[in-house]
């Protein structure tokens, strides 16, 4: 399976902190997504990291990805309460049989208290 | 201008009923999908088409069935529905293309009785 996983599964901090999510994968991908999902709504994409790339920013997003370990993380900076939500990685499939599958981790959960 | 909604948000049943959820998307996207998202937040594809016709079946129950009348929408159908059904269901869109960024709609959450 191509799926991503999350970690840490939930994360607790404080209003202006930092935020650090992580995302490991299994197999070889031309680029990898990360989503949110606010409480009681659908999933928001965020950002898109392709495969030759190392970090992209947007905002106070901070997205890095290393293909040799397989893995990115995602970086929240100066968090606000309304930063509370899961955060998911996906990882499309690359083979044209496949193409259009989405794999999406289990996700971590942030929550920012004011 | 909601790019890609679902109806209804709530749907609550007797076990053994026949229910459906609609979706359509205005975003002009080649590719729709459904996803279930259980208890623990795990989000599954279920089902995937793209102009009309069905690319993605995952092992699921042929108690549902996905119909696509046109690339704009894509409607599931369950039939004799069961406890284990009860879960979040997702609509989504997304571009045929290999970066795949998909548009969510605010989800169905079904509960059967």
């Amino acid at each position: 399976s191509q799926q991503g996983e999350e970690d840490p599964q939930a994360l607790s901090i404080q209003e202006g902190e930092n935020a650090t999510m992580n995302c490991s994968y299994k197999t070889s991908i031309n680029n990898l997504q990360w989503y949110r999902q606010n409480s009681g709504r659908g999933l928001v994409h965020l950002i898109l990291i392709r495969s030759n790339e190392r970090e992209k920013h947007s905002g106070r997003l901070r997205v890095t990805l290393d293909t040799s370990k397989k893995s990115s993380s995602l970086l929240i900076t100066a968090s606000r309460a309304a930063d509370t939500a899961s955060y998911f990685c996906a990882t499309p499939h690359d083979r044209g049989s496949t193409l259009g599958r989405l794999y999406f981790g289990r996700g971590t959960q942030l929550t920012v208290w004011p | 201008d909601t790019a890609v909604s679902q109806t209804p948000k709530y749907l609550v049943t007797q076990m053994g009923n026949d229910k459906s959820i609609k979706c359509e998307q205005n975003l002009g996207h080649d590719t729709m999908y459904w996803y279930k998202q259980d208890s623990k937040k795990f989000l599954k594809i279920m089902f995937s088409y793209n102009n009309k016709e069905l690319i993605i079946n995952e092992t699921v129950p042929n108690r549902f069935s996905p119909k696509s009348p046109d690339k704009a929408h894509l409607n599931l159908h369950i039939n004799s529905l069961e406890l284990g059904d009860s879960a979040v269901y997702f609509c989504a869109s997304s571009p045929w293309d290999l970066n795949n960024e998909q548009f969510f709609g605010p989800g169905t959450r079904l509960t059967v009785l």
